[in-house]
Parts: structure tokens; sequence; C-alpha cells
């Protein structure tokens, strides 16, 4: 299994508070993903980062932010967290030789709850 | 923008049984199309995948897909389910960077 370690594994918070969440890798891939997965709608990506310092935005990034200072770290922010980001985040990384094929492995997800 | 469609919220089947998990996509050309299995508390992990050549892909526990160009289809099949297959699957297409994902399908297994 890919090294991917996604903390905290569970939060609860309060409207309005930031959030952030950090994914870890270890297996020096190039690409890492932050999704949500919500009922009803599969997993929607939130922003990808495709090197150190190179992020873009997902179909969901409104209300989140990124931030990839080394090979190893993805933060996911949420600067004000809202009910409707309630939800279970996964990252995910891909590209173990530099190329993109779209296989991803993903971590065990993050639990957040906004009251 | 592609997309993905997996008709059946939740599909039932008795273990012993076959079975067809159904995907459309819509892109205009063919892209890369994966199947991944999340079992309840977890990540996601990779099934198979197709990138190009034969249209008849094989899998990890038994599964495999097949490409159908002309009905923009991923089916996933498998002839005989076992119980710890009960799971959530999700089809997926991607293309430079964009991966798309159905809604997903519950499998429920009948003992």
């Amino acid at each position: 299994d890919a090294g991917i370690t996604q903390s905290p594994r569970h939060k609860v918070t309060e409207t309005g508070t930031p959030v952030t969440l950090r994914c870890h890798q270890t297996e020096n891939h190039r690409y890492m993903y932050w999704y949500r997965q919500d009922p009803g709608h599969g997993l929607r990506l939130i922003h990808y980062s495709y090197g150190v310092k190179d992020t873009d935005k997902g179909e969901v990034s409104d209300g989140y932010s990124v931030s990839r200072s080394k090979t190893e770290d993805f933060l996911l922010t949420l600067e004000s967290a809202t009910s409707s980001q309630t939800s279970v985040y996964f990252c995910a990384i891909s590209g173990t030789t530099g190329l993109n094929t779209g296989e991803l492995f993903f971590g065990e997800g993050s639990r957040l709850t906004v009251l | 923008a592609q997309s993905v469609t997996q008709p059946d919220i939740h599909i039932t089947v008795s273990e012993g049984a076959s079975l067809e998990l159904r995907c459309n996509y819509s892109y205009g050309a063919t892209p890369y199309l994966f199947w991944y299995v999340q079992s309840p508390g977890q990540g996601l992990q990779l099934l198979l995948k197709y990138f190009s050549g034969d249209t008849l892909v094989q899998g990890i526990k038994g599964f495999e897909a097949e490409f159908k160009r002309s009905q923009s289809s991923f089916n996933l099949r498998k002839p005989s389910v076992h119980w710890s297959d009960a799971a959530e699957y999700f089809c997926a297409v991607y293309n430079n960077n964009d991966m798309r994902f159905g809604a997903g399908t519950r499998l429920t297994v009948k003992p």
C-alpha cells in the first residue's frame, strides 16, 4: 500500500472556524489531490498539486485553499468552515515516474463535521 | 466537461451469482478508465484500469471490465460474487489531470 497519512482522521468544529487537513506521503509521488465525498456525488476534486508550490483548482474549490511547500505534504485549509463543508475528505497521490496516468492511491479519509 | 454515469445506485446479488455494474462516460476522446472499490470506512482501492489495447481488462479479486467505444461504456463484471465483495464501487475517467468519478454503486451480497 502507498504510504499516505491523513490527519486528523476525525474533526468536529464550529461554523466560522478555520480548519486545516494534512496529507503526508512517503512515496515521492509528484501529484497530490484533495477530494470530498458526499452521498450521491461520488468524489469531487477540490484542488490538486503537480509539484512543490504548483497547485490548481478542481471542480469544487470555492471556500478551500491548499499549499504544498514540500513534496511529501499537501495541506487543505477551510478559511471559515460552513456546514456545507461537512464531508469526508480524501487525499490521493499519483505519478510514480513523474508522469500522471490518473492511477490514484488514496488515504483513509478525514471526516469533518461543521456544526 | 467529461462526466461519468453509474445508473445503479444500489444492487443486491446472492453470493455465488454473477455481477455486472454499469458505467457510461461522456468525453470526446477515449480517456483512461478506472474502477475503484471502497469498503466501509476506508479509502478507495484500484480494481482495474484501461489505457489502450485489449478492451477486456482483468483486475484484482477476480474482477474484469470491458471497454466498448461505440457505447461509451466500461462495465465491471465478476462471474461469482463473494460476501467480501460487498462494498461501494466507483467508475472514473481521466484525461489531462482531470479525474471524474461516478456517484458510485453500492453492492449488497445476500447469503
